[in-house]
């Protein structure tokens, strides 16, 4: 079975613009979470969405969004780029809320 | 709020030897505990998880130990191997947040040849 995939992985953007990154979950997970990781900060949840819905939302501003489509497929966007969106972006699916989580690869975004 | 840490966030041991990463959380509604494994340029792993009403579970070459009373969660790696030189993270579900998941800062295990 093929894993949590991402893409882009790697992404170089300059302040200002926004970005839309995808996440194709494990088949048969309908549950995709999204994180943040830095090395200040480690790993903070973004969002998680189930069957179309936000079900959870972390402590981040607006400028992160995020939705599911149908096939459990998911897309996050940053809008108005800042420097410190520079960030590795993983996302996680699992099967429901309270499952085990798996990982992608994370997309790598730069920032200048 | 809730809270999850490392003790460590380096530990360095000698291949052969076993390793023990320790993390603690602060909320007693934690239900699922589990432990990732992130290597560089790559995205966590799943290692192994453990959930309230037990307090030990085995994997190969992993045991995780939980501690409700005094909220604490361990990883013992028998026989460490340099591959497994990684960045050890303990993530705990809590339930009164929505069943979200909170991750410790991250423990950085090097295994020394």
């Amino acid at each position: 079975k093929a894993g949590v995939t991402q893409t882009p992985r790697y992404l170089i953007k300059t302040r200002g613009q926004q970005v839309t990154l995808s996440c194709s979950p494990i088949s048969g997970h309908r549950s995709v979470s999204w994180y943040q990781q830095t090395p200040g900060q480690g790993l903070q949840f973004l969002f998680e969405y189930f069957s179309e819905t936000q079900r959870n939302k972390g402590n981040f501003p607006g400028r992160f969004s995020g939705r599911q489509f149908s096939n459990s497929r998911s897309e996050m966007n940053v809008s108005t780029l800042e420097l410190g969106d520079s960030a590795l972006y993983l996302c996680a699916s699992s099967r429901g809320q309270t499952e085990t989580q798996y990982f992608g690869p994370g997309t790598r975004l730069l920032v200048l | 709020g809730e809270s999850v840490g490392l003790h460590l966030p380096t530990l360095s041991v000698q291949e052969g030897d076993n390793s023990i990463i320790n993390c603690a959380y602060s909320n007693s509604a934690s239900d699922y505990f589990i432990w990732y494994k992130q290597e560089s340029g790559k995205g966590p792993q799943f290692i192994i998880d453990i959930r309230s009403n037990m307090d030990k579970r085995q994997g190969q070459r992993v045991t995780v130990l939980l501690n409700k009373t005094v909220k604490h969660l361990s990883l013992q790696i028998a026989a460490t191997q340099p591959g497994d030189s990684a960045v050890y993270f303990c993530a705990v579900i809590f339930y009164n947040q929505g069943g979200k998941l909170i991750f410790g800062q991250g423990t950085e295990l090097s295994v020394k040849p």
